[in-house]
């Protein structure tokens, strides 16, 4: 099935160690977004890529880096960790902005 | 600024009546809307969608109101079951940036 997959499930790092997070889709959808979402938040927006077009939101720390090497596959990319930064962190995919967003079962990130 | 919120957080309702989740927007530029619903551990699950030029529209024991005349979102649930408990969340496609902006989420608890 078509599907918007996340690897790990479950992630733990030491504080500052660099961490990537995966994700996949076999859907071909032109966007993909990371989310992070913390203990009883909405989610919220990091950057999206729409194909190879980067977008950055202004409130997304720098700690914070993304690649999108192909149509398929979105990495999130922690390069130091700090322990605020333990949170879900969802991927999800869409055709268009104004489409529907399909999300990923997420990564729940731990940080020691 | 922008802004999507939530009425009430917490819904408690007993398994077969109808349920009621409501949510206010402030950006009248939105003209598109989405209900998810979130299960604890997972990603948020698509629902039901709408677009600013409808009211109304129905899915499968599910129905999504808009009313634009006081940014008012609410999304209905017929006869709720134990597997709608979940946290639920509206979100508003902004015209100006073409992002989702999710509401801070309405828990769902359904009472045998």
């Amino acid at each position: 099935d078509a599907m918007v997959i996340q690897n790990p499930r479950y992630q733990v790092t030491q504080f500052g160690k660099p961490v990537t997070l995966s994700c996949s889709q076999t859907l071909n959808h032109n966007v993909m977004y990371w989310y992070q979402q913390k203990s009883s938040q909405a989610p919220k927006l990091l950057f999206h890529y729409y194909d190879k077009d980067f977008n950055n939101e202004a409130d997304t720390p720098d700690n914070f880096q993304s690649r999108r090497p192909n149509t398929s596959f979105c990495f999130l990319d922690i390069r130091s960790p700090g322990l605020g930064d333990a949170a879900m962190y969802l991927c999800a995919t869409s055709t268009g902005f104004y489409n529907e967003q399909f999300f990923g079962p997420g990564t729940r990130l731990t940080v020691l | 600024g922008e802004s999507v919120g939530l009425h009430l957080p917490t819904l408690s309702v007993q398994e077969g009546d109808n349920s009621i989740i409501n949510c206010a927007y402030s950006n009248s530029a939105s003209d598109y809307f989405i209900w998810y619903k979130q299960e604890s551990g997972k990603g948020p699950q698509f629902i039901i969608d709408i677009r600013s030029n409808m009211d109304k529209r129905q899915g499968q024991r599910v129905t999504v109101l808009l009313n634009k005349t006081v940014k008012h979102l609410s999304l209905q649930i017929a006869a709720t079951q134990p597997g709608d408990s979940a946290v639920y969340f509206c979100a508003e496609h902004s015209s100006n940036t073409g992002k989702l902006i999710f509401g801070q989420g309405t828990t769902l608890q359904v009472k045998p």
